[in-house]
């Protein structure tokens, strides 16, 4: 059982290039999540889906968009990469939002220069 | 928005019992609070999840007052490997009543 998988672990964009960050759960669950972590601050929500083709923004969109076709994934898009979006991703997945815990994967440490 | 207010850093030393209270005055009827646990360069854990008085698992417990406006992650017997951020999280991002949030946590440095 391997959780939640994001690929790539590390990565480095120029200004202005495009990437999609790739995240998968096994675990069937019905919501997910993207998130960025800055420096030595708390998680941000970017965005989330509550099932497949079901997304919503969080608090920090801008820049980002997001699609879930099927239930297993939930890929990330940046399109014009810039600075300020250089940030650990984390992606998480959980059977319900309320009263069910999240799972997160390990992160994608992303820099942009 | 479920707001939450934590410290910003706790010291301890092994063994001893530390509590971190988080701080949700903005709580819905609806809402739990879960807490987590993030190590450096990973995602975080759950801990713990709960809604009312008291939860006790094997690894800590979670005390919530009758109005429900804090809680207490407590932990027994700390160890140098809980050093690390805890987060508590209240609440859903899919409500009505807004999206909840992860603060910024509490930096739990464990010294020998």
């Amino acid at each position: 059982n391997a959780g939640v998988t994001q690929t790539p672990k590390f990565r480095i964009l120029k200004i202005g290039q495009s990437m999609t960050l790739q995240c998968t759960q096994d675990m069937n669950h019905n919501y997910m999540y993207w998130y960025r972590q800055d420096p030595g601050m708390g998680l941000k929500l970017i965005y989330y889906s509550v099932g497949a083709g079901i997304t919503d923004k969080g608090e920090v969109p801008n820049g980002y968009n997001v699609s879930r076709s099927t239930t297993e994934d939930f890929p990330l898009r940046l399109e014009l990469a810039a600075p300020s979006q250089t940030s650990v991703y984390f992606c998480a997945s959980s059977y319900r939002d309320r009263d069910q815990p999240q799972h997160f994967g390990d992160g994608t440490r992303l820099s942009i220069l | 928005l479920a707001k939450t207010t934590q410290p910003i850093s706790m010291d301890s030393y092994e063994g001893q019992e530390v509590n971190i209270t988080c701080s949700h005055n903005n709580i819905a009827t609806n809402d739990y609070i879960t807490w987590y646990q993030q190590f450096p360069s990973q995602g975080p854990r759950f801990i713990i999840q709960g809604y009312k008085t008291k939860v006790t698992n094997e690894v800590a417990s979670l005390f919530i007052p009758a109005d429900r406006k804090s809680s207490t992650l407590s932990l027994p017997r700390v160890s140098l490997s809980d050093t690390a951020v805890y987060y508590c999280l209240v609440g859903a991002h899919n409500t009505n009543a807004g999206k909840s949030t992860f603060g910024d946590g509490t930096t739990l440095t464990v010294k020998p």
